[in-house]
């Protein structure tokens, strides 16, 4: 069964950077067969998605995020991560990791998401 | 960017009766369209891809529909389960763009 996990600090200080990571099992991202993607939830629930990264090391990102954002990829560990910089307590929000289907682009596993706050 | 809107808000229902949610694109995203379901502390879960295809494992009391920029969700008779909240999601260009979600509650 494919599972994600997100770990990272849950606070961190304005003008600093965001650091997660999503660990993988039941699946490999080497396999190239799936995108892997972050995406946050604002607080009273919006979803944003944040980019995606192939196992090559390619990505997309939201253009909205793109000065700040950088994603890498790691198969020797089977992890994915998220880099955020300069953020501010608009960057509060629960991060959430997620596999981008074979086919349509739509997210069929998810991490349970982890919550970060950015405050001094 | 593409955006998505839904309506209602919140939808209030009772046990074992329908609902009926609405999905807009700003622009056509043919049948690029995916239906997820959250439900509290929880993350969204898959349930309609493709406007109209139930993900593996999602009871065929959930039905999508639609095509262009006019999508619908209807759940037939609604689960003690089935309360949560509902967004939509277009695949057809990046960035992926969801809709701001419409609560299902108990009436």
């Amino acid at each position: 069964q494919v599972r994600l996990q997100e770990s990272g600090p849950g606070l961190v200080k304005p003008s600093q950077t965001l650091s997660l990571t999503c660990s993988v099992s039941g699946t490999a991202i080497s396999t190239g067969a799936h995108y892997w993607s972050w995406i946050r939830q604002l607080p009273g629930k919006g979803l944003e998605w944040i980019g995606y990264i192939y196992y090559s090391g390619s990505t997309s990102y939201n253009p909205s995020l793109e000065s700040r954002l950088i994603m890498s990829v790691d198969t020797s560990k089977n992890q994915f991560s998220l880099r955020l910089s300069s953020v501010t307590a608009a960057d509060t929000a629960v991060y959430f990791c997620a596999r981008v289907s074979g086919g349509a682009n739509t997210l069929d596993r998810w991490g349970q998401g982890t919550l970060v706050t950015v405050s001094s | 960017e593409i955006v998505m809107t839904q309506s209602p808000a919140t939808l209030s229902v009772a046990l074992g009766e329908g609902a009926t949610l609405s999905c807009r694109a700003g622009q056509s995203v043919s049948t690029d369209l995916a239906w997820y379901q959250q439900k509290p502390g929880q993350p969204p879960s898959l349930l309609i891809f493709g406007a109209s295809t139930r993900a593996s494992g999602i009871p065929a009391r959930f039905s999508g529909s639609g095509s262009g920029t006019e999508f619908t969700l209807t759940i037939s008779s609604l689960e003690s389960e089935d309360f949560a909240v509902y967004f939509c999601q277009q695949y057809t260009e990046w960035p992926l763009t969801f809709g701001p979600g419409t609560t299902v509650d108990i009436q």
